[in-house]
């Protein structure tokens, strides 16, 4: 019953490190994706992954790289972290891309850069 | 940019009592959805809705498509102290690529 598992759960960086969020679904869905959520922003579209071998811009995705590594997995890298990226990060799923009513989210990592 | 409007920030209801929030919007969406957050949680889906004027029910949740497809409306029962959470509304447009725009949120507290 695991469904949307992210790693780590929280994380302390320095500004200008680098790091990887990982993610990864059990539930073979073809869609993933990346929010990020801030106090009274609500969830904001960082990149998302409509099927395997695709990505693509969301609303935010200035200082992020993602990869689609495989069907299962989606990771977010923060090459320099800035502290204008504290943030609570969420990866979730959908089985067919923009059908978003069906989205699976995992619990999140919360993620501060000093 | 699509923009959902969700106030207030915060609602403090005592236990028992029924509740209502609104999603609205100056854009028209085809599909409103209302998701809750759970503290240390990431959103689950409470309702779906898919025409306007549409009133659908969860339990005790009921939800509404607006009529002028351009607003959403959440009741929430005889609440209880697990119903504590941020509630956001989420609308899609029509379109192949067409991605959730989701509210602020909303949280909720309920006072036993």
């Amino acid at each position: 019953n695991a469904g949307v598992t992210q790693t780590p759960k929280f994380q302390v960086l320095k500004t200008g490190q680098s790091m990887t969020l990982q993610c990864a679904q059990d539930m073979n869905h073809n869609s993933m994706y990346w929010y990020r959520q801030d106090p009274g922003m609500g969830l904001r579209l960082i990149y998302y992954s409509a099927s395997e071998g695709t990505t693509d811009k969301g609303e935010v995705p200035n200082g992020y790289n993602v990869s689609r590594l495989n069907k299962r997995e989606f990771s977010l890298r923060l090459e320099s972290a800035a502290p204008s990226q504290t943030s609570v990060y969420f990866c979730a799923s959908s089985e067919v891309f923009a059908t978003n009513e069906k989205l699976f989210f995992g619990s999140g990592t919360q993620l501060s850069v000093l | 940019g699509q923009q959902l409007n969700q106030s207030p920030q915060s609602m403090f209801i005592q236990e028992g009592e029924d509740v209502s929030m609104n999603c609205t919007s100056s854009s028209i969406f085809n599909t409103w959805l209302w998701y809750k957050q759970d503290p240390g949680e990431g959103p689950v889906l409470l309702i779906a809705l898919y025409k306007a004027g549409e009133l659908t029910s969860n339990g005790r949740l009921t939800a509404q498509f607006g009529i002028t497809r351009k607003d959403s409306f959440l009741n929430i029962s005889a609440s209880i102290p697990s119903d504590v959470g941020i509630y956001f509304c989420a609308g899609q447009r029509s379109g192949a690529n067409s991605k959730l725009t989701f509210g602020k949120g909303i949280t909720l507290s309920v006072r036993p």
